[in-house]
């Protein structure tokens, strides 16, 4: 079995301030793990991924993440927010059996 | 090369009607899945397709829902006797798969709306 908690449905940051928006998932086995940034009215979109290589990784426009096992975590950070930001992100688990548990979703506000 | 595509983009249905939504999948990709995504909430996984066949089936939310993949390409997923509780945006992803999940590409979704 495999799930997936984020942890803030709601995070508002001011522009230029850090970005902190936190997953924890549970898994029976080795995951990959994934996050994805859907804007308004827009498709979903892979902003960066694990696969059991480097446990910090690096994605599109300024994100990342780290793989912390010991914590089950894998929070998403950015260092200075910026105005396009502004989405909802998901967190998400697959197994090599290929079903995918989505989190239920971090709506990121940035305020100017 | 072109994404992922759906059809229709938008449909309107009466209770009780059955409806069939497509995805054409990018061309080589051997992973399909289909979510569901209710108003304001997260993504439900449906239905995940390997090839032609389908491991996990799991997510289908009742025997009113099936899907086929035909060639290892085009998936239909179809609807029967619908409820107003079916009113979705229906996502379909394709992706590669090489032994490990890998990133899934997204189409735009089906909006459908069941009067």
């Amino acid at each position: 079995a495999q799930s997936v908690t984020q942890l803030d449905s709601h995070v508002s940051v001011s522009e230029g301030t850090p970005v902190l928006l936190r997953c924890n998932y549970s898994s029976s086995y080795s995951p990959s793990l994934f996050w994805y940034v859907q804007h308004p009215n827009k498709g979903l979109q892979l902003l960066l991924k694990y696969t059991s290589a480097a446990t910090l990784v690096k994605g599109i426009n300024g994100f990342e993440a780290e793989f912390k096992k010991s914590e089950t975590s894998f929070h998403l950070t950015k260092p200075s927010a910026h105005m396009s930001d502004a989405a909802e992100y998901f967190c998400v688990v697959n197994t090599n059996a290929g079903k995918s548990t989505f989190g239920d979703g971090t709506t990121l506000t940035v305020k100017p | 090369g072109a994404g992922v595509s759906q059809s229709p983009s938008n449909k309107v249905t009466e209770k009780g009607k059955d409806v069939e939504l497509r995805c054409d999948p990018i061309s080589g990709h051997t992973a399909l899945y289909w979510y569901r995504q209710s108003l304001g909430q997260g993504l439900e996984f449906l239905i995940y397709f390997q090839g032609n066949s389908a491991p996990d089936k799991s997510g289908l939310p009742s025997d009113r829902f099936s899907a086929e993949r035909t060639g290892g390409s085009v998936s239909t997923l179809t609807i029967q006797r619908t409820q107003q509780e079916d009113s979705a945006v229906y996502l379909c992803a394709s992706s590669f798969y090489t032994g490990k999940p890998d990133t899934q590409y997204f189409g735009p979704g089906t909006r459908l709306t069941v009067l």
